[in-house]
């Protein structure tokens, strides 16, 4: 079947801190790996995505990097922010069409 | 351009009431996911049409959600009698594109208690 893990929360972080948000995935076929955010009091959104092994998906600062050999997708990020403060979901699209997304990890980070 | 509408944003209900949600996509976009988000966990996909024919809805508990998409356009989900632990969030996506690397823009979503 399909599912993701990502590692529980909260996270708490001071600014400027290194990140990683681990997650791994079971799936059939050869899926799309995304990770979305949703900050304080907004709705989810794609924050990055790659559809391919090996494949590096980038924005804000936030990396992630297909592994299909670990079946991974961690975020990572150098130096986190304040702003950064928000609940970060990895999601696995598959061939089906169907979507499936982790628990979330809460993330805060304190100046 | 205007984001996915919902509404309510909020409701409450007694068990065994029924209850619908409204959604709104983003204008030009054929495809649109219902979610329902218990507290703590991830979204759960529900239903997926892709214009106005179900692609998916093989997680929705059909003997009380209900769900239509009639023009194409703006969707309902219902669910009718409600049970205490359909209190949830109900998450309405959409994209542009059917396939499973595309896009899905979220709207606010709409936050159901049963009491």
């Amino acid at each position: 079947g399909n599912s993701v893990t990502q590692m529980e929360g909260p996270v708490t972080l001071s600014e400027e801190a290194f990140l990683t948000i681990n997650c791994t995935y079971t799936a059939t076929g050869y899926p799309s790996l995304f990770w979305y955010v949703q900050y304080p009091g907004e709705g989810l959104q794609l924050l990055l995505k790659a559809t391919k092994a090996d494949d590096k998906g980038s924005n804000k600062g936030f990396e992630a990097t297909y592994r299909k050999e670990t079946t991974s997708f961690h975020l990572e990020k150098g130096s986190v922010q304040v702003s950064d403060s928000a609940v970060y979901f990895c999601a696995l699209g598959n061939t089906g069409n169907q979507f499936y997304f982790g628990t979330g990890t809460s993330l805060t980070v304190i100046p | 351009e205007a984001g996915v509408a919902q509404s309510p944003r909020y409701k409450i209900i007694e068990k065994r009431q029924s209850v619908a949600f409204w959604c709104n996509p983003i204008s030009g976009h054929a495809t649109l996911y219902w979610y329902q988000q218990i507290l703590g966990q991830g979204p759960k996909l529900l239903i997926q049409f892709q214009n106005n024919g179900v692609v998916d809805d093989s997680q929705l508990p059909k003997d009380r959600f209900s769900a239509e998409r009639l023009k194409g356009v703006d969707s309902t989900l219902k669910i009718q009698p409600a049970k205490l632990e359909d209190s949830a969030v109900y998450l309405c996506a959409s994209s542009s594109g059917l396939a499973a690397t595309y896009e899905q823009y979220f709207g606010p979503g709409t936050r159901l208690t049963v009491t």
